[in-house]
């Protein structure tokens, strides 16, 4: 199945750096979600975005939806350990399935 | 608000036996997903239903896959004749029913290990 371009891959970082991940399609999309998966659980949701151009923060979160509409980043500020885990974009279209993106695995060093 | 449910959360089952899998909603929310996740993936849609409608299959969805929601409340993923491929977690979503924000709330997962 289709999943959307996610880098980087991987992340090692020591608690206090900030964070930055992006998220590409070949598609334009309505919405970008970003989620956070904890081994063995399902994701939960970050943030959602609507419009193209569109910066949203939630807590030491913030996302952007790309103005072209495919592409979308994730900045994570003063990282905490508890931040580990994997973090998926996802790309709708309308109101219709997700699209996700292939993750990024974070892990942050005290 | 209670989150989405899915039970069980674990199954081990051997090849060509039968497994279903369940998936409670948030309440009032009208549009359930099913989503499959391989290790090392990101999740990939299934199916979806809008109250007890199915709505959308995905190809992944194979013959030996069917879901239900027959009520429009909870719903159920059967896979018959299991296979060693069908081995991932199953996840479910819902989605509210009112306004325009789209966002898709996830269960824990049901993770099938098939031996």
């Amino acid at each position: 199945g289709q999943q959307l371009n996610q880098s980087p891959q991987s992340m090692f970082i020591q608690e206090g750096e900030d964070v930055s991940m992006n998220c590409t399609s070949s598609s334009i999309f309505n919405t970008w979600l970003w989620y956070k998966q904890d081994p063995g659980e399902g994701p939960v949701l970050l943030i959602a975005l609507y419009k193209a151009g569109e910066l949203t923060s939630n807590g030491r979160l913030t996302a952007q939806f790309g103005i072209t509409r495919k592409d979308s980043f994730l900045n994570i500020s003063a990282s905490i350990p508890s931040d580990v885990g994997i973090y998926f974009c996802a790309g709708q279209l309308w109101d219709d399935k997700l699209i996700f993106g292939t993750g990024t695995r974070l892990q942050v060093f005290p | 608000d209670t989150g989405v449910s899915q039970n069980p959360r674990h199954k081990i089952t051997k090849r060509g036996q039968n497994v279903t899998f369940r998936c409670d909603p948030i309440s009032e929310h009208n549009r359930l997903y099913w989503y499959r996740q391989t290790l090392g993936q990101g999740p990939e849609f299934l199916t979806y239903f809008q109250n007890e409608a199915q709505l959308e299959k995905s190809r992944l969805l194979s013959d030996r896959f069917s879901a239900e929601r027959p009520k429009g409340s909870f719903s159920t993923l059967e896979i018959q004749r299991t296979e060693q491929g069908d081995s991932a977690m199953y996840l479910c979503a819902s989605r509210p029913r009112q306004g325009k924000r789209y966002e898709q709330y996830f269960g824990p997962g049901t993770r099938l290990t098939v031996t």
